[in-house]
Order: structure tokens, then C-alpha cells, then sequence
């Protein structure tokens, strides 16, 4: 059974740092790896989608990699700003729906 | 606009009362899930449909029942058999069933916060 990992939980930092957040998942054969956005008692806002064939992809200070081998994304945040606090919750699409990690709750201080 | 509705925003459920979530869109889009989110627990599928007036069991449909009648509209009702339903409910659609290669993207509701009375 598919399972995803986002690591760490909770991640803050000053203004204008470069992170990372790490997600991991299981099963190598998926069909896509998707990142979202959660605000505080809001939905979720789907920032970048990698296809199962794609390396990367970039919007904006954004940057998603996926390799698909050894079951890992990354989603680079650059010059980080505190408009970016929020829940990143990346998810994998492997059959009819999403299998969600538990997400990264990121603080970004002013 | 278009996009997902979601109503109400919050809910308020007695003992023993069955309780119903709407959840609309205008994307015609072909698919369409509910997830629940608990605190700490990330989202778990409870249904989803693909096509009007067919639908599947998720990981947790026990206590839910669905309707798909119409492309835009798959309410979600929250029955008494479900003994913990506080929880925030998020509705989804995607223009078609994903499958390899496609770039489908996911998009969501804004949620229905239900809580027990």
C-alpha cells in the first residue's frame, strides 16, 4: 500500500532563507506527484505538478524534483517570505485519487 | 468564476441525526471526491465518482453515503453510523479520471467544518 512521508512536521524560519521540504512515498509507480498550499481552515491551492516522466518543475521562487527510483520529491521555496506560511502537503497519484502526505507546517518570520 | 462550492462552511450535528454536505462545480469536471481532514492525520478519501451516477468506497467510506446525479453536484451525507465525525471535509474535482501521462490538476473546496453537538 502506497504510503507518503513529509518530513520535517514543522519547519520555521527567518525572512528571505532558502528550504526545503521533503516528501517521500513508497511506491515508485505513480502517475504524478502533485505539491499544495493549506492555509488555516481553508482548502488546498495546487501549486506544481510533476508527471511520472518529468524531473522538475518551477513557478515563480517554487521548484518541485521528483525521483521517482528512490521514492523522493523536494519542494525548494526561494527567498522565503512570511506570505509563504502555511501547510505544504505534497500528494501521489498512482489509480482514481491522491494519497496525501500528513504534511509541513512552515513559519516564516518577519 | 469557476471553481468548487462548498456548503455550509460550518455544520453542526446532533446525536443520532444524519447530516448532508453540498459540494458544487462549475469546471465540468468529470470526477469528483471527498476527502476528511483530521489534525495531525492528512486527507483520507472517504468517495469518489468518476461519471454521473456511478461512485466507489474510499479508505473510510463507513458512516458516509453519496449521490452523483448530476456532473456538477455530489453532495456527501454524514450518517448517524458515524460515531466521530468532527472533522474538516474538503470536496475535489478533476477534469478526468488521472491516468499515466496526464497532467490532470486537483482542485478543492474550501472546506466544511462539522463538529458533534
Amino acid at each position: 500500500k502506497q504510503e507518503v512521508t513529509q518530513i520535517p512536521a514543522a519547519l520555521s524560519v527567518p525572512e528571505g532563507e532558502n528550504l526545503v521540504l521533503n516528501c517521500s512515498f513508497t511506491d515508485s509507480a505513480i502517475y504524478n506527484l502533485q505539491w499544495f498550499r493549506q492555509d488555516p481552515g481553508k482548502g488546498l491551492t495546487s501549486l506544481l505538478l510533476i508527471q511520472s516522466s518529468q524531473r522538475e518543475q518551477t513557478s515563480g521562487r517554487l521548484n518541485a524534483s521528483l525521483d521517482k527510483s528512490s521514492g523522493r520529491s523536494t519542494l525548494y521555496i526561494a527567498a522565503s517570505q512570511p506570505g509563504d506560511s502555511a501547510t505544504y502537503l505534497c500528494a501521489v497519484t498512482a489509480g482514481t485519487a491522491l494519497i496525501f502526505g500528513k504534511g509541513t507546517t512552515l513559519s516564516v518570520s518577519s | 468564476d469557476g471553481g468548487i462550492t462548498q456548503s455550509p462552511k460550518y455544520l453542526f450535528r446532533k446525536e443520532g441525526q444524519n447530516v448532508t454536505l453540498s459540494c458544487e462545480q462549475n469546471l465540468n469536471h468529470d470526477a469528483m471526491y471527498w476527502y476528511r481532514q483530521d489534525p495531525g492525520q492528512g486527507l483520507r478519501l472517504i468517495y469518489y465518482s468518476q461519471i454521473v451516477n456511478d461512485f466507489q468506497k474510499g479508505d473510510i467510506a463507513e458512516g458516509y453515503s453519496v449521490s452523483r446525479e448530476k456532473k456538477e453536484s455530489f453532495p456527501l451525507t454524514v450518517t448517524s453510523a458515524q460515531k466521530n465525525p468532527t472533522a474538516f471535509y474538503l470536496c475535489a474535482s478533476i477534469a478526468a479520471p488521472t491516468s499515466i501521462g496526464t497532467k490532470n490538476i486537483q482542485y478543492f473546496g474550501a472546506g466544511t467544518r462539522l463538529s458533534v453537538l
